[in-house]
């Protein structure tokens, strides 16, 4: 089974912060790479599918990043807003599955 | 409006009794699949199905099943419940596999 690990799992910061979290995956085999923002009492919702090594995307305060050499995927949000507390998930895509991280839990105090 | 439906999105329900979570998707995606979410564990793939009459087990099938008879729906049927499958399950769709994937709302389920 692929093993997707997400760090840290939980991160507490104040409006104004910049934070990045990162998503380790095996380098071998590699198809693709999602990241979903999951707010509470709501459904994933995708952020960014990435496939390329070397891969920048950017959406509005929030940026990701892939090496698929190194097997390694950060997620960037700049200045933090309260508003960005949520889950952030990565996936990979492993044959036919799309396996999930356990997440990292982002919690931006005013 | 483009979205993944399923109902119910809370249920409680007795061990042994069977039981059906319906997904429905209007986005004509060929890829579908069920997640379960428990705390500490991430989601984790029960049954995925590549297209029409294709399905295939994920990482937890066990207790599971499903079909795949319409593109767009793909139910979750536990045909005895028990209390271990006390969990928060989430359909998603993708118009292929390894493309962005669109969840539904969520299906709380309880088994005592």
């Amino acid at each position: 089974i692929l093993n997707v690990e997400q760090s840290p799992q939980s991160l507490h910061v104040q409006e104004g912060d910049s934070t990045n979290f990162t998503c380790s995956f095996p380098s071998s085999n590699f198809y693709a790479l999602h990241w979903y923002r999951w707010e509470t009492a709501k459904s994933p919702e995708a952020l960014f599918v990435m496939t390329l090594n070397g891969d920048e995307k950017k959406k509005g305060r929030i940026s990701a990043t892939l090496n698929t050499k190194e097997g390694y995927s950060y997620l960037y949000i700049k200045g933090s807003q309260p508003e960005d507390s949520a889950t952030y998930l990565c996936a990979c895509i492993n044959t036919d599955k799309l396996i999930f991280g356990t997440g990292t839990r982002l919690q931006v105090f005013p | 409006e483009a979205q993944v439906t399923q109902n119910p999105r809370y249920l409680i329900t007795v061990t042994g009794k069977k039981l059906t979570v319906t997904c429905s998707q209007n986005m004509n995606h060929e890829y579908m699949s069920w997640y379960r979410q428990d705390p500490g564990l991430g989601l984790r793939q029960i049954y995925y199905s590549m297209n029409v009459e294709v399905t295939d087990k994920g990482d937890v099938p066990e207790g599971y099943k499903v079909s795949r008879k319409e593109k767009r729906n793909f139910p979750l049927i536990l045909e005895s419940p028990s209390p271990n499958q006390t969990s928060l399950y989430f359909c998603a769709s993708s118009l292929l596999v390894g493309l962005e994937a669109f969840f539904g709302q969520g299906t709380r389920l309880t088994v005592v």
